[in-house]
């Protein structure tokens, strides 16, 4: 009963070479969010999309960059992998309200090896 | 942008004895405070939450505590078993986590001994 599904749960690619990571979610939540957890360290928020609005973290790299084609879906495309990329990634999403968000959730992640 | 301090780095305890994590949190208009657990390879699992609003929330052996004007929360983990091993992460957010994503305290790896 997945509710946030992370594909594929390992991914190689090669130095330089672009790379899609994809996200999908079945609990219909409005917000989507992409992490990045090196090794021994804390998640780190790359961006999110808040319905179909783009919130980029001010320190997000532009070699990083996110789609969301409809409600369940979402990518992370990374142009040009670098080895300082090799990372877990995570995606989570939540719903909001006016009270504040409700129901954040993890997928299971990707773990990026660059060779 | 919101900074989160997170204390102990390490916790060896006793099986059987408490743990406690400590968090502080740099911006006041933070309103939500989760706590997440993540095993090796695996992804973080919201254990506790807590809402500016409220200052303990409890669950089984799982409480956690927050102080609005020291801006700081704790985690505190009662009758410690070998399955509590794990990293514990805090985190906290402006407007209830709405649309700015968490801010993840460093993590604490809590070690139960037999």
């Amino acid at each position: 009963d997945a509710m946030v599904i992370q594909n594929p749960r390992y991914q190689v690619t090669q130095f330089g070479k672009p790379v899609t990571l994809s996200c999908s979610q079945t609990l219909n939540h409005n917000v989507m969010y992409w992490y990045q957890q090196k090794s021994s360290q804390a998640p780190k928020l790359l961006f999110h999309y808040y319905d179909k609005d783009f919130n980029n973290e001010a320190d997000t790299p532009d070699n990083f960059q996110s789609r969301r084609p409809n409600t369940s879906f979402c990518f992370l495309d990374i142009r040009s992998p670098g080895l300082g990329d090799a990372a877990m990634y995570l995606c989570a999403t939540s719903g909001l309200w006016d009270r504040g968000v409700w129901g954040y959730t993890f997928g299971s992640g990707t773990r990026l090896t660059v060779v | 942008g919101e900074n989160v301090e997170q204390h102990p780095s390490t916790l060896s305890v006793q099986e059987g004895d408490s743990a406690v994590i400590k968090c502080t949190y740099s911006d006041s208009a933070s309103n939500y405070f989760p706590w997440y657990k993540q095993e090796l390879g695996k992804r973080p699992q919201l254990i506790i939450d807590i809402r500016s609003n409220v200052g303990e929330k409890k669950d089984q052996r799982i409480a956690v505590t927050l102080n609005k004007t020291a801006k700081h929360f704790s985690l505190h983990i009662t009758e410690t078993q070998p399955e509590d091993s794990a990293v514990y992460f805090c985190a906290a957010s402006i407007r209830g986590g709405g649309a700015d994503g968490l801010t993840f305290g460093k993590g604490t790896h809590l070690i139960i001994q037999p």
